[in-house]
C-alpha cells in the first residue's frame, strides 16, 4: 500500500542554520511529491510539488525539495531558516488512478526554531 | 471572502448532539475534500466530492453525513458523535482534471477545531 514516512517528529535548529527534513514514500508508479506546512491554528499551505523533470524543485519562502528516486526520498531543505518557519511540515504523494485527485500524508514534523 | 473558508472555527459538542460544519470555496475548483486531523496522526482523508457528486467514503462511521448541494459548497454534518471524534476537520478543494496527466494542488481551509464531551 502507497504510504509516507517523515522519521523525525520535532526538529529543533537554530535561527539562520539550515535545515533538512526527511521525507521517505512507498509507491509502485512514477510519484507526485508534495510538501505542505501548517502554521498553529491554520490550514494547509502548499510549499513546493514534483512531478517530472529536474529532480531539484523550488517551493516559497526559500524552500528547495529533491527528488530522489532509488532512495525514494524526497527531502525538504531550507539554508537559513528563520524564526517564522517554526511550523508543521507535511509530506505527500498523490495517488491516480483512483477515479480521483487522492493525497496521502505523511504523520508530519514539527519544527522548532531556536534563538 | 478568498481561497477556502470554514465554519465555524471551534466547534465544542455532546455525544447528543447534532451539529454541521461548512466549507466553502471561492476557488472555482470541481472538486472538494473533508479531512481528519487527529494529534500524532497522517491527515486522513474521509470524503470526496467531484462535480458535487461524492466519489469516496473512505470508510467513515455513518454518524458523519457529508452534503455537496453545488461545487462551492460542502457540509459535514455530526451526530451522536464520540469523544475520540475530537479532532481538527480540513476542507481542501482542487480543479481535478479528471483523468488527465496532470496533478492539481489543493487548496485547505483553516479548520475547524472540534470537541467531543
Amino acid at each position: 500500500a502507497q504510504s509516507v514516512t517523515q522519521p523525525d517528529i520535532h526538529i529543533t535548529v537554530s535561527e539562520g542554520a539550515s535545515l533538512e527534513l526527511r521525507c521517505n514514500y512507498s509507491y509502485g508508479a512514477t510519484p507526485y511529491l508534495f510538501w505542505y506546512v501548517q502554521s498553529p491554528g491554520q490550514g494547509l499551505q502548499l510549499l513546493l510539488k514534483y512531478f517530472s523533470g529536474d529532480t531539484l524543485v523550488q517551493g516559497i519562502k526559500g524552500f528547495e525539495a529533491e527528488f530522489k528516486r532509488s532512495q525514494s526520498s524526497f527531502n525538504l531543505r531550507k539554508p537559513s531558516v528563520h524564526w517564522s518557519d517554526a511550523a508543521e511540515y507535511f509530506c505527500a504523494v498523490g495517488l491516480m488512478n483512483t477515479g480521483f485527485q487522492k493525497l496521502v500524508f505523511g504523520t508530519g514534523t514539527r519544527l522548532l526554531v531556536s534563538p | 471572502e478568498t481561497g477556502v473558508t470554514q465554519t465555524p472555527r471551534h466547534l465544542v459538542m455532546g455525544m447528543t448532539n447534532k451539529k454541521s460544519l461548512k466549507c466553502e470555496q471561492h476557488l472555482g475548483h470541481n472538486a472538494m475534500y473533508w479531512y481528519k486531523q487527529s494529534a500524532k496522526k497522517p491527515l486522513e482523508l474521509m470524503f470526496v466530492y467531484n462535480f458535487k457528486e461524492q466519489t469516496e467514503n473512505n470508510s467513515v462511521p455513518s454518524r458523519f453525513s457529508p452534503e455537496c448541494p453545488n461545487s462551492s459548497h460542502l457540509f459535514l454534518h455530526l451526530h451522536t458523535l464520540q469523544p475520540e471524534d475530537s479532532a481538527l476537520y480540513l476542507c481542501a478543494s482542487s480543479q481535478d482534471p479528471l483523468g488527465g496527466s496532470s496533478y492539481n494542488e489543493q487548496f485547505f481551509g483553516p479548520g475547524t477545531r472540534l470537541t467531543v464531551l
